[in-house]
């Protein structure tokens, strides 16, 4: 059950509070992507990266940042400003753009 | 940019029998469909994919079928199991991955 790493499994935000999601890959895959999922809207994609020290925004890029100074590492930080933040987070890696390989989660919560 | 629809969001089968989810995309420039399964409480895996010079493809009791005129593309489960019962994604790629909503799969013993 190696290859693409999440953590933490579970994470409370309080109000105000920036969190940073981690994503760590050993897969040697050049690509990697955040996806948000809701229950009944599927995954929508936040950032994607294709190459180090290069990243693009998806479909719902708003309220999140993201970095990419390492292949393996695509962490995500969810800022204030992202007001609607409680949703499981799957971050994801691919040699290609095609085959995704999907970490386990984390489910983010706001007390 | 692309959208996918994913039809429909919940699917009740007996076990034994078929059960079909269908998709469609709108950016003809798609070139690649795959499908992912996820078990509650863990990550969606790719079950089967299919690229748009193939209309169809099969591996075991799935299939998936690709019409490109129609923009449309189908996952077929046959002799559906206990085990079958899951959420089911669609996806197609022009530059990025884009998912369909989701079929939620329950096969009934």
């Amino acid at each position: 059950d190696g290859g693409i790493t999440q953590s933490p499994k579970y994470l409370f935000r309080k109000e105000g509070q920036n969190v940073t999601l981690s994503c760590e890959q050993n897969l040697n895959h050049d690509a990697m992507y955040w996806y948000r999922q809701d229950p009944g809207q599927g995954l929508r994609l936040i950032y994607y990266s294709q190459i180090v020290n290069d990243f693009q925004k998806g479909d719902i890029a708003e309220g999140y940042s993201v970095s990419r100074e390492k292949k393996e590492s695509f962490p995500l930080t969810v800022t204030s400003a992202q007001k609607n933040p409680t949703a499981f987070y799957l971050c994801a890696s691919s040699s290609g753009s095609e085959k995704l390989f999907f970490g386990s989660g984390t489910q983010l919560s706001v007390l | 940019g692309e959208n996918v629809e994913q039809h429909p969001s919940t699917l009740s089968v007996q076990e034994g029998d078929s059960a079909v989810i269908k998709c469609t995309y709108s950016d003809s420039a798609s070139n690649y469909f795959p499908w992912y399964k996820q078990e509650l409480g863990k990550r969606p895996q790719l079950i089967i994919d299919i690229r748009s010079n193939v209309g169809e493809k099969k591996d075991q009791r799935i299939a998936v079928t690709l019409n490109k005129t129609a923009k449309h593309f189908s996952l077929h489960i046959t002799e559906t199991q206990p085990e079958d019962s899951a959420v089911y994604f669609c996806a197609a790629i022009t530059d990025k991955l884009i998912f369909g909503t989701g079929t939620r799969l329950q096969v009934f013993p």
